[in-house]
C-alpha cells in the first residue's frame, strides 16, 4: 500500500529565502507526481504534474524533481515571497490505481515573514 | 466563473441526520470525485465518477451515496450522520480518467462538515 510522507510538517521562512520541501513514497510503481497548493478555507491548486519518465517541472520560481528509484520528489521555491505562505501537498498516482486515484502526503505548512 | 464549486460551504447538523452536498463542474471535464479531509489534514479519496459511470469506490461506509446525473454533477449524499464525519470534503474533476492519464486535478473550495 503506497505512503507518502512530507516532512517537515510545518516551515517558517524570512522573506527571500528559498525554499525546499520534501515528499517521499513507499512504492516507487508510480504514474505521475503532482505538488499541490492550499490556502485556508480554499481547495487545492495544482502546481506542477511530474510524469513518471520525467526528472523534474519547472513554473516560474517553483521547480519540482523526481527520483522515482528512492522514492523521493522535492518542490524548490525560489525567492519566497509572504504571499507563498500555505500549505503545499504531494500526491502520487500509483501504476496500479484504478483510474486518477491520488495518494496525498499529510502537507507541510508554510509561512514566509516579512 | 468558479470552475468547480460545491455548496455548501459550511454545513452544521446534528448526529443521525440525513445531508447533501452539491458540486458541479464547468470545465466540461469528464470526470469527478469527492475526497475527504479528516482532521489531521490527510486528504483520501472516496469515489469517483466518469460520466456519471462510478470508476473508484474506496472503502466509504454505505451511508455515503454519490449520485452523478450528468457529467457536470457530483452529489454527494449523507445518511444517519456520525460524529466521525466530520470533515472537510472536497470536490475535483479532471478531464478524463479511463486508465491512467497525465490530467491534473482541479478541486473545488471544499464544505466543511461538522457533526454535534
Amino acid at each position: 500500500k503506497q505512503e507518502v510522507t512530507q516532512i517537515p510538517a510545518a516551515l517558517s521562512v524570512p522573506e527571500g529565502e528559498n525554499l525546499v520541501l520534501n515528499c517521499s513514497f513507499t512504492d516507487s510503481a508510480i504514474y505521475n507526481l503532482q505538488w499541490f497548493r492550499q490556502d485556508p478555507g480554499k481547495g487545492l491548486t495544482s502546481l506542477l504534474l511530474i510524469q513518471s519518465s520525467q526528472r523534474e517541472q519547472t513554473s516560474g520560481r517553483l521547480n519540482a524533481s523526481l527520483d522515482k528509484s528512492s522514492g523521493r520528489s522535492t518542490l524548490y521555491i525560489a525567492a519566497s515571497q509572504p504571499g507563498d505562505s500555505a500549505t503545499y501537498l504531494c500526491a502520487v498516482t500509483d501504476v496500479s490505481a484504478a483510474g486518477n486515484k491520488l495518494t496525498f502526503g499529510g502537507g507541510t505548512r508554510v509561512l514566509v515573514k516579512p | 466563473d468558479t470552475a468547480v464549486s460545491q455548496t455548501p460551504k459550511y454545513l452544521v447538523t446534528q448526529m443521525g441526520n440525513d445531508k447533501s452536498i452539491k458540486c458541479e463542474q464547468n470545465l466540461g471535464h469528464d470526470t469527478m470525485y469527492w475526497y475527504k479531509q479528516d482532521s489531521k489534514k490527510f486528504l483520501k479519496i472516496m469515489f469517483s465518477y466518469n460520466n456519471k459511470e462510478l470508476i473508484i469506490n474506496e472503502t466509504v461506509p454505505n451511508r455515503f451515496s454519490p449520485k452523478s446525473p450528468d457529467k457536470a454533477h457530483l452529489n454527494l449524499h449523507i445518511n444517519s450522520l456520525e460524529l466521525g464525519d466530520s470533515a472537510v470534503y472536497f470536490c475535483a474533476s479532471s478531464k478524463k480518467d479511463r486508465g491512467l492519464t497525465n490530467e491534473k486535478l482541479f478541486f473545488g473550495s471544499g464544505t466543511q462538515l461538522s457533526v454535534l
